[in-house]
């Protein structure tokens, strides 16, 4: 199977611009959720979709926001950009969501924000 | 919410040579713990996890022991080889899919 991708790699945005990131899962899985990975603060989550619905949020202001499709695939957008939204945001999918499975991530989009 | 530390930043150890990370979580309803390596310019790839219903779990050279008395797990990777160099990060999760990650482990493997 393939696995998780995500589009596109390498991203430079200004700020006050908007940005849409995507996320396309494991062949079969249904969960997908969304973190950032900075230096400063690690990995964090940001929020997990499952069937088309928004499960769990982390404390990110509502500047982020995500959405999936009925085929799981899931987008992630930022909205007025600021310099440090600059990260790599990381993608996992896993197949029924379930509180203990596995999560298998995506190599990341490295969002630069100058 | 739930807090993981993770032990220590940085760790070096001579090729063959066992290496050990520890990680402490704060919330007791926690039931899930994965490890991840992170190699420069991927993401996190799944190395072993362990669920709360379990003490310890080996594949190969990599073991992982869980404590919840404790509320403390560790990596114990053994034999240790140059391509075991990178970032190492443990999890924990009491929540669908909403894993908190400790701050990291940089290996390094000293040939």
């Amino acid at each position: 199977k393939a696995g998780v991708t995500q589009t596109p790699r390498y991203l430079i945005k200004t700020r006050g611009q908007q940005v849409t990131l995507s996320c396309s899962p494991i062949s079969g899985h249904r969960s997908v959720s969304w973190y950032q990975q900075t230096p400063g603060q690690g990995l964090q989550f940001l929020f997990e979709y499952f069937s088309e619905t928004q499960r769990n949020k982390g404390n990110f202001p509502g500047r982020f926001s995500g959405r999936q499709f009925s085929n799981s695939r899931s987008e992630m957008n930022v909205s007025t950009l600021e310099l440090g939204d600059s990260a790599l945001y990381l993608c996992a999918s896993s197949s029924s969501g379930g509180a203990r499975e596995t999560q298998y991530f995506g190599p990341g989009t490295r969002l630069l924000v100058l | 919410g739930e807090n993981v530390e993770q032990h220590p930043s940085t760790l070096s150890v001579q090729e063959g040579d066992s290496a050990v990370i520890k990680c402490t979580y704060s919330d007791s309803a926690s039931n899930y713990f994965p490890w991840y390596k992170q190699e420069l310019g991927k993401g996190p790839q799944l190395i072993i996890d362990i669920r709360s219903n379990v003490g310890e779990k080996k594949d190969q050279r990599i073991a992982v022991t869980l404590n919840k008395t404790a509320k403390h797990f560790s990596l114990h990777i053994t034999e240790t080889q140059p391509e075991d160099s990178a970032v190492y990060f443990c999890a924990a999760s009491n929540l669908p899919l909403k894993l908190t990650f400790g701050t990291g482990t940089r290996l390094t493997i000293i040939p």
